[in-house]
């Protein structure tokens, strides 16, 4: 049963950058997308971008300046790291496995928070 | 505001029929690409509820049911029962934006 295991920092101050990562267990890293998806407190779901094991990555139009998600196929790993964070960035931020364009497994959820 | 339109709420006594509407258009449902369901229960991460229109994943109960027509998609449970209770989204992709959109989210309150 494959299981995602995400971590990273879940406070920071206004311009820091953020970064998480989710390591993949129990299954395949090649033939799938890779999701960053987040939720603002008491808000609904934004999917951020996406990666395959080849390193090929989409990103949403209103986060691309500042998104980077990349992947370690040695370790089944893959990480986001978005910049110049504010508060607007304070949310819940989730990994998800993609799979013709849903998402059938998630890790639990960071929440991290931006400070001013 | 989401891309994809849903009621923020609804309503139902238990042992009763409710089902959820998500709205699109012509660059995401409209076009044709698949309408996924998910359930969040409060304080977890989402879970696939609905796959490709109409697929119930492994372990999923036959009360719920999914469809999709034009450019919307709706969401039916039946036989509604407590642990119903939970935020449910609906998500499609987008070809204007070129990725993944989710609805704004429906919060089921099962009375």
């Amino acid at each position: 049963q494959v299981q995602l295991q995400q971590w990273g920092a879940g406070l920071l101050k206004a311009s820091e950058t953020l970064s998480l990562t989710c390591a993949v267990y129990g299954g395949s890293f090649s033939g799938y997308y890779w999701s960053w998806i987040r939720q603002p407190p008491g808000k609904g779901l934004e999917w951020i971008g996406e990666i395959n094991h080849s390193g090929s990555t989409n990103y949403i139009p209103s986060l691309k300046s500042r998104v980077t998600i990349s992947v370690d196929t040695s370790q089944n790993q893959f990480s986001l790291r978005l910049t110049s964070v504010t508060a607007s960035d304070t949310a819940v931020y989730y990994c998800a496995r993609g799979y013709y364009w849903h998402f059938d497994v998630w890790g639990r959820g960071t929440l991290v928070t931006v400070s001013s | 505001q989401s891309v994809l339109t849903q009621p923020p709420s609804v309503s139902e006594a238990p042992g009763q029929r409710v089902t959820i509407s998500c709205t699109g258009s012509s660059s995401n449902i409209g076009t044709g690409y698949d309408v996924h369901w998910y359930q969040q229960l409060p304080g977890t991460a989402p879970k696939l509820l609905i796959s490709a229109n109409t697929n119930r994943p492994s372990g999923v109960p036959d009360r719920f049911s999914g469809s999709r027509s034009g450019t919307s998609a709706s969401l039916t449970i039946t036989g509604l029962q407590a642990e119903d209770e939970a935020d449910y989204y609906c998500q499609s992709y987008d070809s204007r934006l070129r990725g993944v959109v989710f609805g704004g989210g429906t919060k089921l309150t099962v009375l």
